[in-house]
């Protein structure tokens, strides 16, 4: 089974920075995808930025980019110009591509708080 | 377009008692799902439906059952509410041919267990 691992459980940056969140995974898969999704308080799921595992380039979205490193199985996520808004829990999460169900499995999350 | 739409937003049970969460979507995607967050934890997957039809259990399956009533619609039933089922239960959906692999989420339900 695949397992997601977020070790920070908190971190806070200043408005306007940039903040890198940790994430790894075990898998024995070669083909898979990865995601970040966001938690703000209003509790709804946003999915940030994703990941082919395939793809060699690193996936960016506007403020968001990943760096994918699939030999160390690391997959952690850049944030620039830390807004406000950013302030929320992200969660890591895999997904095989072989399963046929596409099922993702989740990292317990990191709670990012923006300071004004 | 609504996407992921669950009912109720907030229950309140008693030991025992049963309940059924209800979820539709309305992006004509074939697959659903029902995760459940729990303090200090991720999503985890309770069951899923890869296709209308066909129902699959995930992580944590015990004590729940599901019916995937038609394309749009996936129930989630407790059929005797136990505490440590409190916790609030998110459904989901995706196709892979149009929305990536995307998950999308719907409010969430929380559910308190006396």
């Amino acid at each position: 089974a695949q397992t997601v691992t977020q070790s920070q459980p908190e971190m806070s940056v200043q408005e306007a920075e940039t903040v890198t969140l940790s994430c790894t995974y075990d898998t024995s898969e070669n083909n898979y995808y990865l995601f970040w999704y966001k938690q703000p308080p209003s509790r709804q799921m946003i999915l940030v930025i994703r990941q082919e595992a395939y793809k060699q380039q690193n996936a960016t979205e506007n403020r968001f980019s990943v760096n994918f490193q699939k030999a160390a199985k690391s997959f952690s996520l850049k944030i620039s110009d830390s807004q406000l808004g950013d302030t929320a829990m992200y969660f890591c999460a895999f997904m095989s591509s072989g399963a046929g169900s596409y099922q993702l499995t989740f990292g317990k999350g990191t709670k990012l708080s923006v300071i004004p | 377009n609504a996407g992921v739409t669950q009912t109720p937003k907030f229950q309140v049970l008693k030991t025992g008692q049963s309940m059924t969460l209800q979820c539709a979507q309305d992006m004509n995607h074939n697959s659903m799902y029902w995760y459940r967050q729990d303090p200090g934890m991720g999503l985890r997957l309770i069951y899923y439906s890869a296709s209308e039809g066909t129902t699959d259990k995930g992580e944590v399956p015990n004590g729940y059952n599901v019916s995937r009533l038609n394309k749009r619609e996936f129930s989630l039933r407790l059929e005797s509410a136990a505490p440590s089922q409190t916790s609030v239960y998110f459904c989901a959906s995706s196709e892979v041919f149009t929305s990536g692999n995307e998950q999308f989420f719907g409010p969430g339900t929380r559910l308190t267990v006396l």
